[in-house]
């Protein structure tokens, strides 16, 4: 079974841009989780997708935000880019909201100069 | 909101020999779940080994085992027989057990070197 796939893994923008990052999670898995992960900071629950729907957000502001397709693939997005929010976004799959596991992609790795 | 502590920025190990790795977490809650992960370099994260607070027994994966203190909210992972393979980044994670969804609360993390 494929793992969770994460697209682009790497990417430069600069400050002002947008970007839209791709996850498809495993077969059969129906939440999709985002976090950010910076040196020093560890890993910050962005938010969670559950049958298309956002059930948990972290303290993140509103230039972040997602949504999820029928097939259970998940988008973030991040509008007017900053310098802070270089970092690597992991999207995280499970089978349901209580399986208590998450199965982490490769993450995508952004640079904003 | 809870906490996750990792207060070892950085560990090293003889190949061969025996790593604790600390981890301390703040909630108010009783029913939660905690973890161990492993982000090797470059590759993707993966799940060492998790505890279920209302379980007193210690959870153990192989070579790796946990000493959980509910009470002084310390869990700590051991690392035996240290292999090449278990150089890493480690990180301490938190879930509560009462609220639905995976919101994870995790630690900054600890790099894990294994000297041959």
């Amino acid at each position: 079974k494929a793992g969770v796939t994460q697209t682009p893994r790497y990417l430069i923008k600069t400050r002002g841009q947008q970007v839209t990052l791709s996850c498809s999670p495993i077969s059969g898995h129906r939440s999709v989780s985002w976090y950010q992960q910076t040196p020093g900071q560890g890993l910050q629950f962005l938010f969670e997708y559950f049958s298309e729907t956002q059930r948990n957000k972290g303290n993140f502001p509103g230039r972040f935000s997602g949504r999820q397709f029928s097939n259970s693939r998940s988008e973030m997005n991040v509008s007017t880019l900053e310098l802070g929010d270089s970092a690597l976004y992991l999207c995280a799959s499970s089978p349901s909201r209580d399986s208590g596991e998450l199965f982490f992609g490769e993450g995508s790795r952004l640079t904003v100069l | 909101a809870q906490t996750v502590t990792q207060s070892q920025p950085e560990m090293s190990v003889q190949e061969a020999e025996t790593v604790t790795l600390s981890c301390t977490y703040d909630t108010s809650e009783s029913d939660y779940y905690l973890f161990w992960y492993k982000q090797p370099p470059s590759r993707q994260m993966i799940l060492v080994i998790r505890q279920e607070a209302y379980k007193q027994q210690n959870a153990t994966e192989n070579r790796f085992s946990v000493n959980f203190q509910k009470a002084a909210k310390s869990f700590s992972l051991k690392i035996s027989d240290s292999q090449l393979g278990d150089a890493a980044m480690y990180f301490c994670a938190y879930r509560s057990a009462r609220r639905a969804g995976n919101q994870f609360y995790f630690g900054t993390g600890t790099s894990l070197t294994v000297i041959p």
